[in-house]
């Protein structure tokens, strides 16, 4: 079965640092993984998606991830915070079997003054 | 114009009432679903639904059932509302292309059972 796993269930940064939040998937297929954000009071957002066709991923609002498969990880960096950037990330893995989504349980993002 | 939008917004409700949630899209997409999220528990899928004639539960279907009324509306309903149906739900829709396809989610019902 596949799963992802968030590492970290809250985060907090400075204002102008790098932002690093962590997935790690589970997957006995190259998996389809997403990254989606969602800021407060609002539905989800997609941020970016792999989809197997490059490792480096680049989305909306300068984020970007890096499908490692040695590593089984899909982590989401961003070089500089944004105080706009608070808000909750949910990384996904997408079952090819029956296209449902497996969510992680979430990291939710403080950027500091 | 919202893509997929979701009625009520905030429900306050009490142990036991039948409640139903509805979502619309104009997307034009086949397939739908309802999750509900928990602090610390991320998405949970409750019900899917890939097009009129097919509706199939998730993980956590006890309590719910749902109703595809048309290709753009698929409702959720709890039929005897307990407390630890407390969350807030999601609709979401997604084009039948395969399962790289991006899901679309609508703004969300906070729902309270007294």
């Amino acid at each position: 079965a596949q799963s992802v796993t968030q590492l970290g269930s809250h985060v907090s940064v400075s204002e102008g640092a790098l932002v690093l939040l962590r997935c790690n998937y589970s997957s006995s297929v190259p998996p389809y993984l997403f990254w989606y954000v969602q800021y407060p009071n609002q539905g989800l957002q997609l941020l970016l998606k792999y989809t197997s066709a490059a490792t480096l991923v680049k989305g909306i609002n300068g984020f970007e991830a890096e499908f490692k498969k040695s590593e089984t990880s899909f982590h989401l960096t961003k070089p500089s915070a944004h105080m706009s950037d608070a808000a909750e990330y949910f990384c996904a893995v997408s079952d090819h079997r029956t296209y449902k989504y497996i969510f992680g349980t979430g990291t939710r993002l403080k950027v500091l003054a | 114009d919202a893509d997929v939008t979701q009625t009520p917004r905030n429900r306050i409700t009490k142990t036991g009432k039948r409640i139903m949630l509805e979502c619309s899209q104009t997307k034009g997409h086949d397939r739908m679903y309802w999750y509900r999220q928990d602090p610390g528990l991320g998405l949970r899928l409750i019900y899917y639904s890939f097009d009129v004639k097919d509706i199939n539960k998730g993980e956590i279907s006890d309590g719910y059932s749902v109703s595809r009324q048309a290709q753009a509306k698929f409702s959720l309903s709890l039929e005897s509302a307990i407390p630890n149906q407390t969350a807030l739900y999601f609709c979401a829709t997604s084009s039948a292309q395969g399962s790289q396809e991006t899901q679309y989610f609508g703004p969300g019902t906070r729902l309270l059972v007294l």
